[in-house]
């Protein structure tokens, strides 16, 4: 049993360029999350998907594109990374129910230059 | 969703309890009290949660005020590893995909 599993660990992209972090879950959880974190704050909600096909923005979602063909992958897509995008990224997947909590991976830690 | 206020950082002696603080004045009746930490810049990590009565696993306590208003979570003996920002977030069950993070607590457990 894995968990969140978030690849690549690190990433450096030049201006411009496009990529997709990966996440995938292997707990069958229904939910599931990306957050991103700059230094000294907090994380903030970029999207989220309660089910496989169905997405939805966060606090920050521009520059950003997620989808969710399956229940265990949730990739995020940068479409043309800029500067300010630099940050680590973490993913997120959690169930409903009333004893829950939601689980972490361990970040992409992504730089633009 | 609720909005949290907790000290941006506390030290604690190590083998002491660690009360970390929360005020969680605008919480409504079906919001929990979630509290996660962070070690380093690791993903974080699940403590603890509770609706309005005292909570307690292996890990902390969670002392809950009658009026909901504010919380404390308990380390009971800290260690050098309980070194973390802590989040104290509210929110429902139903919505665990959308946490608001604050910037925490920074706790520092001295040796």
């Amino acid at each position: 049993n894995a968990g969140v599993t978030q690849t690549p660990k690190f990433q450096v992209l030049k201006t411009g360029q496009s990529m997709t972090l990966q996440c995938a879950q292997d707990m069958n959880h229904e939910y599931m999350s990306w957050y991103r974190q700059d230094p000294g704050m907090g994380l903030r909600l970029i999207h989220y998907s309660v089910g496989a096909g169905i997405t939805d923005q966060g606090e920050v979602p521009n520059g950003y594109n997620v989808s969710r063909s399956t229940t265990e992958d949730f990739p995020l897509r940068l479409l043309s990374a800029a500067p300010s995008q630099t940050s680590v990224y973490f993913c997120a997947s959690s169930s409903r129910g009333q004893k829950t909590e939601a689980f972490f991976g361990q970040g992409t830690r992504l730089t633009v230059v | 969703d609720a909005k949290t206020t907790q000290p941006p950082s506390m030290d604690c002696a190590e083998g002491r309890a660690a009360n970390l603080p929360c005020n969680h004045s605008t919480i409504s009746g079906n919001e929990y009290v979630y509290w996660y930490r962070q070690i380093h810049s690791q993903g974080p990590q699940y403590i603890i949660h509770g609706l309005k009565n005292n909570e307690t696993n292996e890990m902390a306590s969670l002392i809950i005020t009658e009026d909901r208003k504010s919380s404390t979570l308990i380390l009971p003996h800290a260690t050098l590893r309980d070194t973390a920002v802590y989040y104290c977030i509210v929110g429902t069950t139903s919505g665990t995909y959308k946490y608001i993070f604050g910037t925490g607590t920074r706790l520092k457990v001295l040796a």
